[in-house]
């Protein structure tokens, strides 16, 4: 079956330490999404690519990094710069560019700290 | 700036009876309207859109929403709930153009049996 596959489902960060999440689609959608959920809270964009190679930062960027190499693949690095973040990370893909189509998400990574 | 607003946290009704989740929303342009549900520990999943057209729009599980371009409302409505409705519900919008999707803060639905 087509999807998106988030891993792991649950992880937990150090002080200091910089974590990576991954995201696979075999959708083939050109597009891909991070999102982050905090309660009480809608989703905040962390990170798109429309296209493989090329990314564009959302809403709340900052200690974030991500990259595109694959179409498949979009993992991101929470870094150590990122103070708070305690979340439910969210990965979603899209036909097509832009956001008028509708996105597939995965079902989240929980990142905690020790 | 674009924005969603979904005035209730919470919705209960019981099994049977019609539900309406409200969504109002400010954009520029005509917009792109979106309904998302999300069930505990799990990923959101589509349940319909509004481009142009009708105004009632249909979509997944049952689930349908009205378009009200005079109050600026998409809410989610279905004539009979179940309990396994039961979830997080976000109302979400694009602005013309496509260059952001913005999401509301959600309504949690309980449907009690």
């Amino acid at each position: 079956d087509g999807g998106i596959t988030q891993s792991p489902k649950y992880l937990f960060r150090k002080e200091g330490q910089n974590v990576t999440l991954s995201c696979e689609q075999n959708l083939n959608h050109d597009a891909m999404y991070w999102y982050r959920q905090d309660p009480g809270q809608g989703l905040r964009l962390i990170y798109y690519s429309q296209i493989v190679n090329d990314f564009q930062k959302g809403d709340i960027a900052e200690g974030y990094s991500v990259s595109r190499e694959k179409k498949e693949s979009f993992p991101l690095t929470v870094t150590s710069a990122q103070k708070n973040p305690t979340a439910f990370y969210l990965c979603a893909s899209s036909s097509g560019v832009g956001f008028n189509q509708p996105q597939h998400f995965g079902d989240g990574t929980r990142l905690s700290i020790l | 700036a674009q924005s969603v607003a979904q005035p209730e946290d919470q919705v209960n009704v019981a099994e049977g009876n019609p539900l309406t989740v409200k969504c109002t929303y400010s954009v520029s342009g005509n917009p792109y309207l979106f309904w998302y549900v999300q069930y505990p520990n799990r990923g959101l999943q589509f349940l319909l859109k509004y481009i142009t057209g009708d105004n009632l729009v249909k979509g997944s599980y049952g689930f349908e929403a009205e378009f009200n371009k005079s109050q600026t409302s998409f809410h989610l409505k279905k004539p009979s709930a179940l309990v396994s409705d039961s979830a997080l519900y976000f109302c979400a919008v694009v602005n013309t153009g496509f260059q952001k999707l913005v999401f509301g803060t959600g309504t949690r639905l309980l449907v009690s049996p």
